[in-house]
């Protein structure tokens, strides 16, 4: 079974604070992705990362793609309450690439 | 930038009743659907993938019966949870696919009494 496990599953920090979240499995995986989630509406993709070692940048979020391809992590920088939503990684598989598995999911609530 | 519809956003329903939602691409032809199901503060699992004008691919532990999933044309699928119970209230998310993309629908959030 190809599992993609997320730590921690909640996090609850203040404004301003730095966090990490981490996406493992044991199997390679040829890209992965992370999507953030808002109550009560579909995930909406943040990155995609391809190659193993990569770095992506969006403003304040940092995405890493271990050379080994089987985690990424995904760190926020001075987090702000607009940050807070359920951050999901997801990769291509099992079985057929078409498919798309999620990771457990980080719940994340930045506080004022 | 890809547009995804679900209808209804929210439905409740009485137990044993059967309940439809539509999943429709408004801008864009989706060659393949994916639905998915997310429980209370779970991550999203994959119940089915439906090509255009073929039956639709279960995964383990989904009632092919149950949940019936028709994807008639390459802008409307839509998935019927049949004589729903209420442990099958949840949030129910499309995700269409063309080419390499694959959009999410803004979900549907099933409550059944």
């Amino acid at each position: 079974t190809q599992l993609l496990e997320q730590s921690p599953q909640f996090l609850s920090i203040q404004e301003g604070e730095n966090l990490t979240v981490y996406c493992n499995s044991s199997s390679v995986f040829s890209s992965l992705q992370w999507y953030r989630q808002e109550p009560g509406e579909g995930p909406v993709l943040l990155v995609t990362v391809v190659t193993g070692g990569e770095v992506k940048k969006l403003k304040r979020l940092t995405f890493q793609f271990g050379d080994a391809r089987k985690d990424s992590s995904l760190h926020i920088t001075a987090a702000q309450p607009g940050d807070t939503g359920l951050y999901l990684c997801a990769g291509p598989g099992p079985g057929t690439a078409s498919k798309l598995t999620f990771g457990t999911g980080t719940r994340l609530q930045v506080t004022l | 930038g890809a547009v995804v519809s679900q209808h209804p956003s929210w439905v409740i329903c009485k137990s044993g009743t059967s309940v439809k939602i539509e999943c429709r691409s408004l801008d864009f032809q989706a060659t393949t659907m994916f639905w998915y199901r997310q429980f209370p503060k779970q991550s999203l699992m994959l119940m089915a993938t439906s090509n255009e004008g073929s039956k639709a691919t279960y995964e383990q532990g989904v009632e092919k019966d149950k949940f019936l999933i028709n994807h008639a044309s390459l802008t409307l699928s839509t998935l019927t949870v049949t004589s729903a119970h209420p442990e099958d209230s949840s949030f129910y998310i499309c995700s269409p696919r063309e080419a390499d993309e694959q959009f999410f629908g803004p979900g549907t959030r099933l409550t059944v009494l």
